[in-house]
């Protein structure tokens, strides 16, 4: 069973750090590009970054470029973001998504992890 | 951006009649080298984590009902469910994937009525 358990959401001040992590099981991890996806409460899905099977290709959203960075260790099988200069509008929960293929489209989700960002 | 925009914001309809969703891209999402629509349908149940219904238009993902299905080619299309359950009570989202950045419609609220 394909397994995506997503951690290291938490209440963080503005201008600080987060990294969240995402396990992968059932499959075989460093075969899939994947993705994360947020949503703020309330509101719809917004993709927020990529990576391909091996890492070296990421792609990100223009409202995170420059200040998340995606990586993974497929040794651990494990997906990583890592978020910096957190903004308020950053707050959501945050998904990690295996894709199709280099397709932007995902057949499982993780339950996600709250990233709340207040002073 | 290609702009998705889902039509109507919510829906109610009765158990077991027909419940229709649209979704109208801002710009055409099919690539005419491959004859693919690069869009998918996902449902989000309260509290959980999208799931997977539809992608390349019309192309159910593996075990979702075949009371779904979606249809469009361009820039229009639809999601159907043709006999609606208590179960298919859910947000509905289209995306496209042509593009980057992919991007989702705002969401379709579907209810009994």
């Amino acid at each position: 069973e394909v397994q995506l358990v997503e951690s290291g959401g938490g209440l963080v001040q503005p201008g600080g750090s987060l990294r969240l992590s995402c396990a992968g099981s059932g499959f075989t991890f460093s075969s899939y590009w994947m993705h994360w996806v947020r949503q703020a409460p309330g509101k719809g899905l917004v993709w927020v970054s990529r990576i391909n099977s091996d890492g070296s290709s990421t792609t990100y959203a223009d409202s995170v470029k420059g200040r998340f960075t995606i990586s993974r260790d497929n040794a651990k099988n494990t997906l990583y973001l890592q978020m910096n200069s957190l903004r308020a509008d950053d707050t959501a929960v945050y998904y990690c998504a295996r894709g199709i293929g280099a397709a932007t489209v995902f057949d499982y989700w993780g339950q996600g992890t709250l990233v709340t960002v207040s002073s | 951006d290609t702009v998705m925009t889902q039509s109507p914001d919510s829906l109610a309809v009765s158990l077991g009649e027909r419940a229709t969703i649209n979704c109208k891209s801002s710009q055409s999402i099919l690539n005419s080298s491959n004859n693919k629509n690069y869009l998918a349908w996902y449902q989000q149940r309260p509290g959980q984590p999208p799931k997977l219904l539809i992608y390349w238009a019309s192309m159910r993902e593996s075990g979702v009902p075949d009371r779904f299905s979606g249809s469009g080619s361009g820039t229009d299309f639809t999601l159907t469910i043709s006999s609606l359950q208590t179960e298919d009570v859910a947000l509905y989202y289209c995306q496209q994937y042509y593009s980057s950045p992919s991007t989702f419609g705002q969401g379709t609220k579907l209810e009994i009525k």
